[in-house]
């Protein structure tokens, strides 16, 4: 079992929808969860980060963390075609500093 | 502006060379310097974890004789990808800690194509 999990996608949704991404995390020591957007080619960036059960929002970024069910979730309301892109979950496992990042799901906004 | 420097951003060497990708905090002493690689459609798998002044810890399947890593200095650490070989083209990524902070930030990347 892969220690992050993500849906490769892609995933297709019309400009303006709601985009919901996922991702499930197998150790249950896991601290910290973050979302990165990767454009081909470059290097991730940082969107949003979350430590604590429940949602936390940043403009059109929601994250939501269900550490009972190990699963946290990122929404892009109002997508927009510059959203394109792949999304890495990444977490941080009890007694490592590094980051353990899923392998990513590709969005596809449509104009 | 970026505050981490990764030089160079695409590389293509020929079979048996060796190649140095190097990583440079630019406003705050980074102790410690991850590295990770990305194959095409694939995640960033970490392959070491480099503290300044003291051995690179390695991940599993990781040879550190192949990949050397050196840490000399607070803003600067060194991936060399030594004797190359087509299988270790990937994009290669570092990531560093505010010693101060514990913020992460990332590079911005090295391409590495190997013919």
């Amino acid at each position: 079992q892969k220690e992050v999990e993500q849906n490769s996608g892609p995933l297709s949704v019309p400009e303006g929808a709601i985009a919901s991404l996922n991702c499930t995390y197998s150790d249950r020591g896991s601290q910290s969860f973050f979302w990165y957007r990767q454009y081909s080619g470059k290097s991730p960036e940082l969107i949003m980060f979350i430590y604590s059960n429940g949602d936390k929002e940043d403009g059109r970024f929601t994250a939501q963390l269900n550490k009972a069910s190990q699963y946290v979730s990122l929404l892009i309301r109002d997508s927009q075609p510059s959203d394109s892109a792949t999304y890495l979950c990444a977490v941080t496992i009890a007694g490592r500093r590094a980051l353990t990042f899923g392998s990513g799901t590709r969005l596809q906004v449509q104009p | 502006g970026a505050v981490v420097s990764q030089h160079p951003s695409w590389v293509i060497c020929k079979s048996g060379t060796s190649v140095k990708i190097e990583c440079r905090s630019l406003d705050f002493q980074a102790t410690t310097m991850f590295w990770y690689r990305q194959f095409p459609k694939q995640s960033l798998m970490l392959m070491a974890t480099s503290n300044e002044g003291s051995k690179a810890t390695y991940e599993q399947g990781v040879e550190k004789d192949k990949f050397l890593i050196n840490h000399a200095s607070l803003t600067l650490s060194t991936l060399t990808v030594t004797s190359a070989h087509p299988e270790d083209s990937s994009f290669y990524i570092c990531i560093t800690t505010n010693a101060n902070t514990g913020e992460l930030f990332f590079g911005e990347g090295s391409r590495l194509t190997v013919l």
